[in-house]
């Protein structure tokens, strides 16, 4: 089945600690996309990429990074720099820039 | 309108009923409107993408329309049933690049027997 997939489902990570968040696709998708989601709040862009070993910073990139070495992997590194790193992340993609997203099933992060 | 906003922020009705809630959008450099649903525990799915000024677009029992000049879509569910219940999401990219999308924070919807 085609799709995206995203893991872990639920991730604890101690204050200071890098965790990375990984993001995989194989509907031969261009572009993909990493959003955060908090209570009371609207999806946020943290990164986009829309072509292999290219990425763009979205509005919320800070204390975040990203790498697309292939085109159907997108993982998300939370660095210690991140202050608020609790949230509910979701990885998409699509086509090209402009077309419908296909989402993950998203990823809780908690940090204790 | 700076951002996408969404309203009623949630809405419960009983089945059967139909219903309706609201998008606004940046009227200004439009390119397109999305809509999708979000089920609890699943992935947000689209339900349309929207471009031409006037467009009215249906899947079975829900529609949507378009006003791109005043910056409003509507998305209608007739005759709710319990497997509607779902936040319903719009964004409309922005900053130059259909690339951006911008997301309301959603419309929660709970349609009950």
């Amino acid at each position: 089945d085609g799709g995206i997939t995203q893991s872990p489902k639920y991730l604890f990570r101690k204050e200071g600690q890098n965790v990375t968040l990984s993001c995989e696709q194989n509907l031969n998708h261009d572009a993909m996309y990493w959003y955060r989601q908090d209570p009371g709040q609207g999806l946020r862009l943290i990164y986009y990429s829309q072509i292999v070993n290219d990425f763009q910073k979205g509005d919320i990139a800070e204390g975040y990074s990203v790498s697309r070495e292939k085109k159907e992997s997108f993982p998300l590194t939370v660095t210690s720099a991140q202050k608020n790193p609790t949230a509910f992340y979701l990885c998409a993609s699509t086509i090209s820039g402009g077309g419908e997203l296909f989402f993950g099933e998203g990823s809780r992060l908690t940090v204790l | 309108i700076l951002n996408v906003e969404q309203s009623p922020q949630s809405l419960h009705v009983q089945e059967g009923d139909s219903t309706n809630f609201t998008c606004s959008f940046p009227s200004s450099n439009f390119y397109a409107l999305h809509w999708y649903r979000w089920e609890t525990a699943k992935s947000p799915e689209a339900l349309f993408v929207m471009t031409l000024n006037g467009d009215e677009k249906k899947k079975g029992r829900i529609s949507a329309t378009l006003n791109t000049k005043e910056g409003y879509s509507y998305l209608y569910i007739k005759g709710s049933q319990p497997e509607d219940s779902a936040t319903y999401l719009c964004a409309s990219p922005r900053g130059g690049t259909a690339s951006k999308l911008t997301f309301g924070t959603g419309t929660r919807l709970q349609v009950t027997l």
